[in-house]
């Protein structure tokens, strides 16, 4: 049975740093592109990055809003995917969530989510 | 940055009914289309990928269809459980998401 499971959310002030964890099991971790998603209070979803496969170069892709503060990395050998925010905003509240991805066009697997609040 | 656009925002139905959600691109994206289902507290669900093909374990009166720039998602005959949150997501240019579909009950 494929699990994703967040950890590292908490209430964090305005400049400062989280680092999110997604530990996976079920699959194959690193056969596949991993994501993570974020969900403000009461709103719809936003896909944040996600990361390649090693396969395909473990590289990454950003959403403008988060891009040059947030990054995405992956530790195969212990199924781990971390989520590193940096210079966070009160704009950055939300519930994430951590994604497999699916032949590179979508969700199939997801978390339970961490909710991260960002307030002074 | 491709938008998408879904319709209507809240569509207040009864059980049996058949649900009919529209989401519709800013520009083509192909069939690369998929939509999911989100209950309150719940993480969102994959419903169908490639505009028109289910998900696993996902029942089959939940149907796709479209292509380019629109898409439809249909429920043939509503059952309680379907009352829930809808939306769409592109994956032709990164990945982006609808606003959402509410479905409630009338």
């Amino acid at each position: 049975e494929v699990q994703l499971v967040e950890s590292g959310g908490g209430l964090v002030q305005p400049g400062r740093s989280l680092r999110l964890s997604c530990t996976a099991s079920g699959f194959t971790f690193g056969d596949y592109a991993m994501s993570w998603v974020r969900q403000a209070p009461g709103k719809g979803l936003e896909w944040v990055g996600f990361i390649r496969s090693k396969a395909y170069g473990g590289t990454t892709e950003y959403a403008a809003s988060v891009k040059g503060r947030f990054t995405i990395s992956r530790d195969d050998s212990k199924s781990i995917a971390y989520l590193q925010m940096n210079s966070l905003k009160t704009e950055d509240t939300a519930v994430y969530y951590c994604t497999r991805v699916r032949g590179r066009r979508n969700f199939d697997y997801w978390g339970q989510g961490t909710l991260v609040t960002v307030s002074s | 940055e491709i938008v998408l656009t879904q319709s209507p925002a809240t569509l207040s139905l009864s059980p049996g009914e058949r649900a009919t959600l529209s989401c519709r691109a800013s520009q083509s994206v192909s069939s690369y289309l998929a939509w999911y289902q989100q209950k309150p507290g719940q993480a969102p669900r994959l419903l169908i990928y490639d505009a028109s093909n289910r998900a696993t374990g996902i029942p089959a009166r939940f149907s796709g269809s479209g292509s380019g720039t629109d898409f439809t998602l249909t429920i043939s005959s509503l059952e309680p459980e379907d009352f829930a949150v809808y939306y769409c997501q592109q994956r032709s240019n990164f990945f982006t998401f609808g606003g959402g579909t509410k479905v409630e009950i009338k």
